[in-house]
């Protein structure tokens, strides 16, 4: 079976704080891909990365970093100097069969 | 280039009614999938296809039905509308080839549905 947890039900930060999203996956499969996803609260979804479960290596995009680690089955998910435009829902998705997707974090960036 | 187009956007239902919400794409993606997302939560997965003629029930099946009889379209179904399937519906489609490989997904911007 499989199972994304995101346990971090609400964050709330300040401005240029520093803010990580944790997401834990369970699969079987040994060929799987991994997804973050934004939704802003106009409610559409944004597609953030896909991460094949091959490729360890950590990504970095502008203020956003990934941090893929197998051996924990985590794949987290930093922003750095958080901004208010990054208010939003960021959901962790799992594609082994089928895409599943986390809870949901919410992230509230105060000024 | 549409991408995975979805209608109707907004849709109120009166208990037992019946409606389906149509989703299209225009990108050749093998797999199509229905989600429904209730307030606060993630998404659910209702049913995926895989490929024309080929449909597969996900996380929440009950109450909804689909068909794909071309690779463009995805209708849901839903046959007598309770409250409990008050909800915003997103279509999404992708393109696997063999070994799962897999593309990327694309999301319709979603259907907002009320059962009163």
């Amino acid at each position: 079976a499989q199972k994304v947890t995101q346990a971090q039900t609400e964050i709330s930060v300040v401005e240029k704080e520093d803010v990580t999203l944790d997401c834990v996956y369970e699969t079987r499969d040994t060929t799987y891909y991994l997804f973050w996803y934004k939704q802003p609260p106009s409610g559409e979804l944004v597609f953030l990365i896909r991460r094949n479960s091959f490729d360890e290596q950590n990504e970095i995009s502008g203020r956003y970093s990934w941090n893929f680690q197998k051996s924990t089955s985590s794949f987290n998910f930093t922003i750095t100097a958080s901004q208010v435009v990054d208010s939003a829902v960021y959901f962790c998705a799992l594609q082994g069969g089928k895409l599943i997707f986390g809870q949901g974090t919410e992230l509230s960036v105060k000024p | 280039n549409a991408g995975v187009t979805q209608t109707p956007k907004f849709r109120i239902l009166k208990i037992g009614q019946s409606m389906t919400l149509q989703c299209t794409q225009d990108m050749n993606h093998n797999y199509m999938y229905w989600y429904r997302q209730d307030p606060g939560m993630g998404l659910k997965l209702i049913y995926y296809s895989v490929g024309a003629g080929i449909t597969d029930k996900g996380e929440v099946p009950n109450g909804y039905n689909v068909s794909r009889s071309t690779t463009e379209d995805f209708p849901l179904r839903l046959e007598l509308a309770a409250p409990s399937q008050t909800s915003v519906y997103f279509c999404a489609s992708s393109y696997r080839a063999g070994g799962n490989a897999n593309y990327g997904y694309t999301f319709g911007s979603g259907t907002r549905l009320t059962v009163v």
